[in-house]
């Protein structure tokens, strides 16, 4: 059971081009979410999903883009890397609201 | 301003000093809090639901409790083992649904 997965799990990239983050889920489940986490701030929500083809902006959703064509692939988009964009990003996902939230292991980018 | 707060931001214990954990909220409302347990370089593993005022849960040394404006999670004869940071989630309302907004946790160090 792989559950939830993200790729890669660490990359570098340069200013200004463009980057996408995977997350595959094995469950099913409706709801996926992506955060950022950084010091001082904690998790912030990017974007969510609550099913294919519906998303919705999160606290910090600017300079990211998402699509969901199929209930299992959330992938994120970084159209112009900037280096405020460094951080560490998690892939989430539930099986509905109020529900336990499962957690992939994390993509660490470096935008230099 | 932050809908979750979570104190204090760093705790070194003693291994079988117990101690609480505070996450206070705002959200208005509330449909669940969730606690989360996260190692380095991991993503948050889940510990706890709790969906309304006066609700328990226990796992091991963890007993997480809430009220209608706070959760502690109270950590009895702690072990090295138990060292992470512990995040609190509540679910707030965003657009149509309820998604969780994190605090942004409380480092634990436990010394053996």
């Amino acid at each position: 059971d792989a559950g939830i997965t993200q790729s890669p799990r660490y990359k570098i990239t340069e200013t200004g081009r463009q980057v996408t983050l995977m997350c595959h889920q094995t469950w099913s489940h409706s709801y996926m979410f992506w955060y950022r986490q950084d010091l001082g701030h904690g998790l912030r929500l990017i974007y969510y999903s609550a099913a294919a083809d519906i998303t919705d902006k999160g606290e910090v959703p600017d300079g990211y883009v998402v699509s969901r064509s199929k209930t299992e692939n959330f992938p994120l988009t970084l159209e112009s890397a900037t280096r405020s964009q460094t951080s560490v990003y998690f892939c989430a996902s539930s099986e509905g609201q109020a529900l336990r939230v499962y957690f992939g292991p994390g993509t660490r980018l470096t935008v230099t | 301003e932050d809908q979750v707060t979570q104190s204090p931001e760093a705790l070194r214990l003693q291994e079988g000093e117990s101690s609480s954990l505070n996450c206070s909220y705002t959200v208005s409302g509330l449909r669940g809090l969730f606690w989360y347990r996260q190692d380095p370089g991991k993503g948050p593993e889940f510990l706890f639901t709790l969906y309304s005022a006066g609700e328990e849960k226990e796992k091991e040394r963890l007993k997480a409790t809430l009220t209608k404006k706070e959760s502690f999670l109270h950590i009895t004869a702690p072990k090295p083992e138990d060292s992470a940071t512990y995040l609190c989630a509540v679910l707030a309302a965003s657009g149509g649904s309820y998604i969780p907004t994190f605090g942004r946790g409380t480092s634990l160090i436990v010394h053996p």
